[in-house]
């Protein structure tokens, strides 16, 4: 119950697509679901993060979508650059609990 | 301008010879979490320190220690690495405990153990 199941594990998309990156989770508890991007050989970076009181958020040219009833929110990378390759976790965490579980992330790269 | 900084970023080190990891901060932060994340999987939690006070996950191997002997600065001992401890060990801070508040992560230690 305490999982975050995150798809696909790897994608490929061509300069100029929309990027999409999938969650699942089961504990209803769960009210805060960060997204991270980590590139390689650095430590992961806070992307964008979303409450289940909104359906969705958007900063640029990224958009968290957030369905409550299906207990499942993704990413979604517009005009995706060459330069958005990178690896992308989803994460969540609740009120009780401070740690963040982290999905197994997917590997994105852009093609130019 | 680095917010929080790592040292060494690559350490090779011997099996069973220990090996100290450390973590500084700029952002003087209450908390400071020690991950271990290995090739192509997420950080996984080690332990964390809120001010003080010393938390450890449950399946964290005895093998790993931690010392914070103030408020910007945090090590990690391995105490007898083994070749399943190669990794990269990522330090974060954030200013408190919980969802509200984000986590501010290194650019990591990759260790290796021959």
């Amino acid at each position: 119950q305490q999982q975050v199941k995150q798809s696909p594990q790897s994608l490929i998309v061509q300069k100029g697509g929309i990027s999409i990156i999938n969650c699942a989770y089961e504990n209803t508890a769960f009210d805060y679901f960060p997204w991270y991007q980590q590139f390689p050989g650095k430590g992961p970076a806070l992307l964008i993060a979303i409450r289940p009181d909104v359906s969705e958020k958007k900063e640029g040219r990224f958009t968290i979508s957030f369905n409550k009833s299906a207990k499942q929110f993704s990413l979604h990378i517009m005009d995706s650059q060459p330069g958005d390759s990178a690896t992308y976790f989803c994460a969540a965490s609740g009120r009780s609990n401070y740690q963040l579980i982290w999905g197994a992330g997917t590997k994105l790269i852009i093609k130019p | 301008d680095a917010m929080v900084i790592q040292n060494p970023r690559y350490q090779v080190t011997q099996f069973g010879k220990p090996v100290t990891l450390s973590c500084s901060q700029t952002l003087n932060h209450n908390v400071m979490y020690w991950y271990q994340q290995k090739s192509s999987q997420a950080p996984k939690l080690l332990f964390h320190y809120y001010d003080k006070d010393f938390n450890n996950e449950a399946d964290t191997p005895d093998n790993f220690q931690s010392r914070r002997p103030n408020t910007s600065f945090c090590f990690l001992d391995i105490r007898s690495p083994g070749l399943g401890d190669a990794a990269m060990y990522l330090c974060a801070t954030s200013r408190d405990i919980g969802r509200n508040y984000e986590q501010y992560f290194g650019p990591g230690t990759r260790l290796t153990v021959t």
